[in-house]
């Protein structure tokens, strides 16, 4: 079975500047996919960024970045140059060969102005 | 916008009820998978089909049953509605098994 851990139920920042929320997981599939899932106040799920468990390399899209430890199962999402329309709730899901997702219990995210 | 479609946004009833909820997926995305959001679970997998099979299932009450069909959209019926019941209910579609694309949900609130 696949579990998520997000440890930190609320966080804010400062509008311009950066935060990390921390994820980690447990697994026993070989092959597996991490990903971030952003959920603003209008409900909707928006994937932030996605991980192959196989890639080294820390994924990134614009201000927002990865850091993927395999062998640590952690996998922190960096927002860089915070932005008023980050505040939402952030998932950290993994999916594994089953395909089905399984979240964590997100981490309330504040941007301040 | 994502390309799924749920319907309706929203659903209120009364304990004991029935209802349908509907999902269409992306064009061309052959996997629908169900999600329940819930104050008290969080949110969890309910169910996927993929090109009218059902293909894996999770957390999913015999009260509930799903079912996808030949134009690929697809229905979750909830039975016997219970309080606990109410929540958010996502679809989601893929193509591919590493990227969901999610619907905007539909929220059921039991009475």
């Amino acid at each position: 079975a696949q579990t998520v851990t997000q440890s930190q139920p609320e966080m804010s920042v400062q509008e311009a500047e950066t935060v990390t929320l921390s994820c980690t997981y447990d697994t026993s599939e070989s092959d597996y996919y991490l990903f971030w899932y952003k959920q603003p106040p209008s409900r909707q799920m928006i994937l932030v960024i996605r991980q192959e468990a196989y890639k080294q390399q820390n994924a990134t899209e614009n201000r927002f970045s990865v850091n993927f430890q395999k062998a640590a199962k952690s996998f922190s999402l960096k927002i860089s140059d915070s932005q008023l329309g980050d505040a939402a709730m952030y998932f950290c899901v993994t999916q594994g060969g089953s395909e089905k997702l399984v979240f964590g219990k997100g981490t309330k995210l504040t941007v301040n102005p | 916008d994502s390309g799924v479609t749920q319907t309706p946004k929203h659903l209120i009833t009364a304990t004991g009820q029935r209802v349908t909820l509907r999902c269409s997926p992306r064009s061309g995305d052959l996997s629908v998978y169900w999600y329940q959001q819930s104050l008290d679970q969080g949110l969890q997998f309910l169910i996927q089909y993929y090109n009218g099979e059902e293909r894996a299932k999770g957390n999913i009450l015999e009260r509930f049953s799903a079912q996808q069909f030949p134009d690929l959209h697809s229905e979750l019926n909830l039975s016997s509605l219970e309080l606990g019941d109410s929540a958010l209910y996502f679809c989601a579609s893929s193509v591919v098994s590493d990227e969901q694309f999610f619907g905007p949900g539909t929220r059921l609130t039991v009475l």
